[in-house]
């Protein structure tokens, strides 16, 4: 079962930053939290992840609470193309190696 | 990189016939990796290569289910005397662990398996 809970769906207009937040509240020291998500009849999309700090890449930036329980992925200027299943994924690095995947939260950016 | 290709990207078959998917990994990505997507559901795990080597197996996999990695390079994945059940997306993805992004998996745009 997915460690992790996301809302089901968010919206967002287009241009501002979305935020998709993410509780996992019974993470492990050793696990990490990714992100990552799915357009229409595509393969999933890497997109970040961390372990304690936050992150950001090209992509999107991950803000994790400091007691770990919680995240939030931002995309600082949503665009239409952005509208997808967003995944949030907690696992070991080097351990079990599947990635156990929740319903995720499906982001609509409105024009 | 050329990303994680898989063939074909969708197939039709009768109930009862026989299915092999390919794929290839992201060139020297030593793991390899099979999951399944049904409609509304994330991806679901179904089996993990380390090169040749089959190191997990999920329940999920069936008797009927087969997936190999004979050169540690491409894979298949093959079903036996397909269900209707067994109508969904079939997603590869592959890794290789490096000290900047870990062991992250890339995925590749899925096989579209429908059986009548």
């Amino acid at each position: 079962d997915a460690k992790t809970t996301q809302p089901t769906s968010m919206d967002c207009a287009e241009g501002r930053a979305a935020n998709l937040p993410c509780n996992h509240s019974t993470i492990s020291g050793n696990e990490y939290v990714y992100w990552y998500r799915q357009i229409h009849s595509q393969g999933p999309q890497y997109i970040i992840h961390g372990l304690k700090n936050n992150e950001t890449n090209e992509m999107a930036s991950l803000i994790i609470t400091e007691d770990r329980k919680s995240s939030t992925l931002i995309l600082p200027h949503a665009t239409l193309r952005d509208t997808a299943v967003y995944y949030c994924i907690v696992r070991v690095e080097g351990g079990s190696e599947k990635l156990v995947f929740g319903k995720g939260t499906k982001l609509t950016v409105n024009p | 990189d050329t990303g994680v290709s898989q063939d074909p990207r969708h197939k039709i078959t009768k109930r009862g016939q026989n299915v092999t998917f390919r794929c290839d990994p992201i060139s020297e990505h030593n793991r390899l990796y099979w999951y399944r997507q049904t409609l509304g559901q994330g991806p679901e795990f179904l089996t993990y290569f380390q090169n040749e080597a089959q190191l997990e197996k999920s329940r999920l996999l069936s008797d009927r289910f087969s997936a190999e990695r004979p050169k540690g390079s491409f894979s298949t994945l093959e079903i036996q005397r397909t269900e209707q059940g067994d109508s969904a997306m079939y997603l590869c993805a592959s890794s290789q662990w490096t000290s900047a992004r870990g062991d992250t998996q890339y995925f590749g745009p899925g096989t579209r398996l429908t059986v009548l």
